[in-house]
């Protein structure tokens, strides 16, 4: 069966600090992956998605970088964290054609 | 760009009561509809999809029904009980992998 993991599930971080959040998926091949965030009260705002290895497509523009070195892995990156960067980010991913069903269990960011 | 609504914001019902939420989509050019429960600090889990070419979805006591030409899909639940609380979202998968949601409808069952 496939799963998908993230982590850490929480993080507190200082404004200017780096940032790397870690997505896996097992149990498929050639998923496409994304990373959306949440933030308090809005619903969630797509960042990236990539639909292969080292193919990344960024919906807004943003302090935050994202990375796909390998099939089944996304990482989320900041070099400097603004306060604006909190919130709760979900890993997600679908099959080729499909669209994004199986979300990460998320990671709590609070930039202070 | 496409702009989905839900409402209400926030629903509390006595245990028992049949729950109605709503969603709204602006772009009627979708591929599928998808409601999803969110429980606090968590990742989403996937209740029910709709096809764009469907009417309706049913699992268990979720029922979701889709008006596509008008921009809208209703989430039913029925006899609600305290498992139930939580957020639920509606996202719309209407451009290649453009998965828009709404704000969310969080519901309080109380026993």
């Amino acid at each position: 069966s496939q799963t998908i993991h993230q982590w850490p599930a929480t993080l507190v971080q200082p404004v200017g600090s780096p940032l790397s959040l870690e997505c896996t998926v097992e149990g498929t091949s050639n998923p496409n992956l994304y990373w959306y965030r949440q933030a308090a009260g809005r619903g969630l705002q797509l960042l990236f998605y990539s639909v292969g290895i080292g193919q990344i497509s960024s919906e807004v523009p943003q302090n935050l970088s994202a990375s796909r070195p390998q099939d089944r892995q996304f990482i989320l990156s900041s070099k400097k964290l603004l306060l604006s960067d909190s919130g709760f980010y979900l890993c997600a991913w679908s099959v080729q054609e499909g669209s994004p069903k199986f979300f990460g269990p998320g990671t709590r960011l609070t930039v202070l | 760009k496409q702009e989905v609504t839900q409402i209400p914001a926030a629903l509390s019902v006595p245990e028992g009561e049949n729950l109605v939420l709503n969603c709204s989509f602006t772009d009627s050019a979708i591929y599928n509809l998808q409601w999803f429960r969110q429980d606090p600090g968590k990742g989403l889990t996937s209740l029910l999809l709709i096809q764009s070419s469907q009417r309706e979805q049913t699992s268990g006591r979720l029922n979701a029904s889709l008006d596509k030409s008008s921009g809208r899909s209703t989430l039913y639940i029925a006899a609600s009980q305290p498992g139930d609380s939580a957020t639920y979202l509606c996202a719309v998968f209407s451009n290649d992998y453009k998965l828009s949601f709404g704000a969310g409808t969080t519901v309080t069952v109380r026993a």
